[in-house]
């Protein structure tokens, strides 16, 4: 059973289009983060947020924003997509509820930018 | 700061053998160690976990692992592999629970099972 969501699953849209991937969790987790996960499989870290009105940049480095207005909600958006933002983007939340930096994902929003 | 290797990008193996997928991690300060596997088109599930106390660890799906500190290791281990385990395996390291970490991924491993 899902505790975290992500929309829309797969997204194909044209260069120059704006876009909002949606992140909501369930859990209370206070952390929440957004990983871009190449082709080639590898994940990288690129928003956290610990906290309502706290975001921060992470070791990769996107043209892609986050907010975190209220606690269950961490939207990332691309104010004007390239094909190079073609990717599969996950976000994650961990917790008290979890455990220590125990990371529960969702299923992944896969974009693809002609 | 912290950082993982996975050695292997592939490792294929044949139904029923056992298996090792290989993590090395180097950090300044004691650490938090995690597997996570993702089956095909889903997101990341986490198998098991060190903390602290013992340096085996168990977890889902007959999955163990090892802590071993003077190695910096993190090794996963399954004594025999069904087909059902056939993903992609990602080790991960974060330097323990703050507001100041950061939880860190390998490169991952793809688990391929022949039957």
């Amino acid at each position: 059973e899902a505790d975290i969501y992500q929309t829309p699953r797969y997204l194909v849209i044209g260069t120059g289009k704006k876009i909002t991937l949606e992140c909501s969790q369930t859990m209370g987790h206070d952390k929440m983060y957004w990983y871009q996960q190449d082709p080639g499989m590898e994940l990288h870290l690129i928003h956290y947020s610990y906290g309502v009105n706290s975001t921060e940049k992470g070791d990769l480095s996107s043209e892609s924003t986050v907010s975190r207005i209220r606690t269950e909600h961490f939207p990332l958006t691309l104010e004007s997509a390239r094909p190079s933002h073609t990717s599969q983007y996950l976000c994650a939340s961990s917790g008290v509820s979890s455990g220590a930096n125990v990371l529960t994902f969702g299923a992944g929003s896969r974009l693809t930018v002609l | 700061a912290q950082s993982v290797t996975q050695l292997d990008s592939q490792v294929p193996v044949f139904e029923e053998a056992p298996v090792e997928l290989r993590c090395n991690y180097s950090s300044s300060v004691s650490v938090y160690l995690f597997w996570y596997v993702q089956y095909p088109n889903q997101g990341l599930q986490l198998l098991l976990k060190y903390l602290s106390g013992s340096t085996l660890v168990k977890g889902i799906n007959g999955f163990e692992a090892e802590f071993n500190k003077s190695q910096t290791s993190f090794h996963l281990r399954k004594p025999s592999v069904h087909i059902s385990d056939t993903a992609e395996y990602f080790c991960a390291v974060s330097g323990g629970y703050s507001s100041a970490s950061k939880i860190i991924f390998g490169s991952g491993t793809r688990l391929s099972i022949r039957p």
